[in-house]
């Protein structure tokens, strides 16, 4: 038990559905974190949140839309998507400033799209 | 830009044999380094860490150490069991925000 619990742990949806995937943290951190993590390739950093702002995003196709309405929820809202976004979606958080600092990880989303 | 390069993987090993997943990086600044471990169907789970030169993380009878010099942070273990079979990740944290550059990932096979 790593304080980030994420819901649901398994997802199945079709191209045209909408659906939501939540992360929820228990530590008190104030920077938020969704990842991508596909079969055979590289962990992938998606978006960032620090205080509830947006900081970064890597170039995510706008079917996947994130929401940080506190620092201790992130959510990412998911539309139109593609099978190629099936894969594992990961939330992490961590305390900004804080040399060392480590991310603490859920247990991720499995996500596979029909 | 800052980069992590580990090992390729599969590493396939027997029982109590000794482990080491090398992890080399370029940074900038002054990095801190971290391994995680995934284990099959979860997340991510920090393994061990250390914030600067010479400083050794140790975790579970794994042991990295943070050598400047080469700009290196191996992960090693000396005898390995079964249930050390997962992927192994270092990544380093080169800002005061938190963002964590990962390599690749090595998986590691530890058969009876």
């Amino acid at each position: 038990e790593t304080g980030v619990t994420q819901t649901p742990r398994h997802l199945v949806m079709g191209m045209t559905n909408k659906k939501s995937l939540k992360c929820e943290q228990h530590l008190g951190h104030n920077a938020m974190y969704w990842y991508k993590q596909s079969a055979k390739k590289p962990l992938e950093l998606m978006f960032v949140y620090n205080f509830k702002e947006q900081t970064e995003n890597n170039s995510v196709p706008s079917r996947f839309s994130p929401e940080c309405p506190n620092s201790s929820h992130l959510f990412l809202h998911l539309h139109t998507l593609q099978p190629e976004d099936s894969a594992l979606y990961l939330c992490a958080s961590s305390q900004p400033g804080t040399k060392g600092g480590e991310q603490y990880f859920g247990p991720g989303t499995r996500l596979t799209v029909t | 830009g800052d980069s992590v390069t580990q090992m390729e993987g599969p590493v396939t090993l027997s029982e109590e044999a000794f482990l080491t997943i090398n992890c080399t990086y370029t940074a900038t600044g002054y990095p801190s380094l971290f391994w995680y471990v995934q284990y099959p169907g979860e997340g991510l789970q920090l393994l061990l860490k250390a914030t600067k030169a010479d400083d050794k993380g140790s975790n579970k009878g794994f042991e990295a150490t943070y050598r400047k010099e080469t700009t290196s942070f191996h992960l090693e273990k000396g005898s390995v069991q079964v249930s050390d079979s997962a992927v192994y990740f270092c990544a380093l944290r080169d800002d005061s925000w938190g963002k964590l550059q990962f390599g690749a990932g090595t998986q590691v096979v530890v058969t009876p």
